[in-house]
C-alpha cells in the first residue's frame, strides 16, 4: 500500500515551453502533497506544500508564477513549469502523506526534466 | 532553522564489512526521522522511520538509532553487499504533516 506515482518519468522540452508533471496517490487519500527539487549531486529541496482545495505554500526563492501547483483532489497534484529554461532542468519528486500512519511521507519515483 | 548534516559524504568498503552512516540535526524538536536509499537517477526508497519517542528501528541488515537530545542518528548496515551501493539520505520532520528536511546524503560503494 501507500503508492505514489508520477507522470511523466522523464521529459525533454524546448526553452520557453511549459511542462506539466502529475503526482498521484494510488491507494490512499493524501491530505498533503509536497514538491521537491533535486539538482545533480545535491539533496532534495522543498519547493512547495499543497493541501487539497487550497493554494500551495511556496518556499522562499521559489517563484509561484513559474511553478504552478494545483491540488484539485485528494489523489492528484500537478506541477506546471511555465516558460521553462535550461536552469529549470532538474529532478522533481513529489511526496504525499495522510494523517494516519505516523504522517509518513510516501515518495513518487521522480520526473527528470531537461530543458534544451 | 533545522539543518541536517550527513557524514561522511562518500564511503567505499569491501563486501562483508559492517558500516555506520551518521546523521546530525541542529534542532532536537523533531517529530520523526527517516532514512532513505536513492539509486542513481532514481527516486527514494524508504528504509526506516523512527518516531521521536523511539530509540531505534530494525529491518533486516539495517538498524537505525536515534538520540534526539544530542541531535544524532546512525544507520548501521551489517554485512554489506555490492547491492547496497547507493546514496543514503537522512531526513527529519519537525512536526506532523510538514515537509521533510534532507541531508546531502552519503554515497556508499561496496566492492566485491
Amino acid at each position: 500500500g501507500a503508492v505514489v506515482s508520477q507522470h511523466p518519468s522523464w521529459v525533454i522540452c524546448k526553452s520557453g515551453t511549459s511542462v506539466k508533471i502529475e503526482c498521484r496517490s494510488l491507494d490512499f487519500q493524501a491530505t498533503t502533497m509536497f514538491w521537491y527539487r533535486q539538482f545533480p549531486k545535491q539533496s532534495l529541496m522543498l519547493m512547495a506544500t499543497s493541501n487539497e482545495g487550497s493554494k500551495a505554500t511556496y518556499e522562499q526563492g521559489v517563484e509561484k508564477d513559474k511553478f504552478l501547483i494545483n491540488h484539485a483532489s485528494l489523489t492528484l497534484s500537478t506541477l506546471t513549469v511555465t516558460s521553462a529554461h535550461p536552469e529549470d532542468s532538474s529532478f522533481y519528486i513529489c511526496s504525499a502523506s495522510f494523517s494516519g500512519h505516523y504522517n509518513e511521507q510516501f515518495f513518487g519515483p521522480g520526473t527528470r526534466l531537461t530543458v534544451l | 532553522k533545522q539543518e541536517v548534516t550527513q557524514i561522511p559524504a562518500a564511503l567505499s568498503v569491501p563486501e562483508g564489512e559492517n558500516l555506520v552512516l551518521n546523521c546530525s540535526f541542529t534542532d532536537s524538536a523533531i517529530y520523526n526521522l527517516q532514512w532513505f536509499r536513492q539509486d542513481p537517477g532514481k527516486g527514494l526508497t524508504s528504509l526506516l522511520l523512527i518516531q521521536s519517542s523511539q530509540r531505534e528501528q530494525t529491518s533486516g541488515r539495517l538498524n537505525a538509532s536515534l538520540d534526539k537530545s544530542s541531535g544524532r542518528s546512525t544507520l548501521y548496515i551489517a554485512a554489506s553487499q555490492p547491492g547496497d551501493s547507493a546514496t543514503y539520505l537522512c531526513a527529519v520532520q519537525s512536526q506532523a504533516g510538514t515537509a521533510l528536511i534532507f541531508g546531502k546524503g552519503t554515497t556508499l560503494s561496496v566492492s566485491s
